[in-house]
């Protein structure tokens, strides 16, 4: 399962505060990508990226933020304007457009 | 806008029988079609993809057909296994946009003993 990893696992945080999760890929991918998970929702893009230094909204980016300075790092910011922002988040990269997305194993965030 | 519709939403199958699931995209010049399974606490990993240029793949139980025409794609499993239980989901890319991926809802499938 290596090759790409999220941290914290599990993070707790309360209204009002910003959150950065972290993920990290040795795989020399090009692509990176955030996704959030709600139960019976599937999996709703957030932000992604194709190369350092550059990024895209996805479907859901309100109330987030990312950057991509480096090619194996794409951290996000849930901020307290995310009104829901309890969920699970998964991290994904890719080689390039129409390959295989590999995941990170996720973080679980829950607001207090 | 782009849409992936994924049915069932639950399916249930007797060990041994086969599963199908099904789903629809909304944009005609989507040419990758991959479907994730995701067991439970685990991550989604790819199990299967389909291009634009080929009808149908088959990799041992598992196998997708594509009709372009219809625009919707399926996923069969033959011989269901307990270890198939899990959520499985589709998706499309789309070529006439940014590089994303969109995928369906998902499916989850419990295999009954």
């Amino acid at each position: 399962d290596g090759g790409i990893t999220q941290s914290p696992k599990y993070l707790f945080r309360k209204e009002g505060q910003n959150v950065t999760l972290s993920c990290e890929q040795n795989l020399n991918h090009d692509a990176m990508y955030w996704y959030r998970q709600d139960p019976g929702q599937g999996l709703r893009l957030i932000y992604y990226s194709q190369i350092v230094n550059d990024f895209q909204k996805g479907d859901i980016a309100e109330g987030y933020s990312v950057s991509r300075e480096k090619k194996e790092s794409f951290p996000l910011t849930v901020t307290s304007a995310q009104k829901n922002p309890t969920a699970f988040y998964l991290c994904a990269s890719s080689s390039q457009s129409y390959n295989e997305q590999f995941f990170g194993p996720g973080t679980r965030l829950t607001v207090l | 806008g782009e849409n992936v519709e994924q049915h069932p939403s639950t399916l249930s199958v007797q060990e041994g029988d086969s599963a199908v699931i099904k789903c629809t995209y909304s944009d005609s010049a989507s040419n990758y079609f991959p479907w994730y399974k995701q067991e439970l606490g685990k991550r989604p990993q790819l199990i299967i993809d389909i291009r634009s240029n080929v009808g149908e793949k088959k990799d041992q139980r598992i196998a997708v057909t594509l009709n372009k025409t219809a625009k919707h794609f399926s996923l069969h499993i033959t011989e269901t296994q307990p270890e198939d239980s899990a959520v499985y989901f589709c998706a499309a890319s789309l070529m006439n946009r940014d590089d994303k991926i969109i995928f369906g809802k998902g499916t989850r499938l419990h295999i009954l003993p």
